[in-house]
């Protein structure tokens, strides 16, 4: 199995400046015929469903604000949230689906 | 507008079964993936299983966890995916979600219907 690996745990940024999250695979999760990294991230606020934020690493879903951005690839990945708002609280999760059993970080919780 | 209801949870026994059905609407159900994600109390997220399309061959794949307890299924005339779970055990008490799959990444999901197992 993939392990993914987040960091940290839990982090406390200010109204306004960047919160970075990272998520570290166990091996590579890019894809060589497409050259695709199959790394998603998703945002889970209390009592709520997760909501997927980014996919392929980098591709922001359909109505995500642009303020939340993916990076990296292979087995280093990035979340960085560039001006964080009070309504970004919230329960933060990368995932692997390069291979089954697909495969999710522990999470890192954001707060102000 | 893409909805997903699950429904079928419950408290159970240990070694007890539940049927979990998770009702689809707002897209063709028929081209999609569906999964199955868990939550335990306070935890991460764990995944159970998934079932392709019928284009696909409607193949299903299960965690270790859960391999040879659950089956998923799927009945396109009725947009509905199933999870049966077999034998179940305190270990599964969670909050069982039903997904949409694009290629792996979890794309739509429903607000989870709550399963207990407990004596």
């Amino acid at each position: 199995d993939i392990v993914m690996t987040q960091s940290p745990d839990s982090l406390a940024v200010s109204l306004g400046e960047r919160a970075t999250i990272n998520c570290k695979s166990s091996r590579s999760v890019l894809f060589g015929s497409n050259y695709k990294n199959y790394l998603a991230w998703y945002q889970q606020k209390p009592g709520q469903p997760p909501k997927l934020l980014i996919y392929w690493a980098s591709t922001r879903q359909s109505g995500v604000p642009d303020r939340f951005s993916g990076s990296g690839s292979r087995t280093d990945f990035t979340l960085t949230i560039s001006s964080l708002q009070a309504e970004d609280v919230a329960v933060y999760y990368c995932q692997q689906y390069y291979t089954t059993p697909l495969t999710f970080g522990g999470g890192t919780k954001v707060e102000i | 507008e893409v909805q997903l209801v699950e429904s079928g949870g419950g408290l159970v026994k240990p070694g007890g079964s539940l049927r979990l059905s998770c009702a689809a609407s707002g897209f063709s159900f028929t081209n999609v993936w569906m999964t199955w994600v868990r939550q335990a109390p306070g935890k991460g997220l764990e995944w159970v299983g998934r079932i392709k399309s019928q284009v696909a061959g409607a193949t299903t794949d299960y965690s270790v966890a859960v391999k040879g307890r659950f089956t998923i299924s799927r009945d396109d005339s009725e947009n509905t995916v199933h999870l049966q779970m077999n034998d179940l055990k305190s270990e599964d008490t969670g909050i069982y979600y039903c997904t949409t799959d694009y290629s792996g990444s979890l794309d739509n999901w429903g607000r989870g219907t709550q399963v207990s197992v407990s004596s």
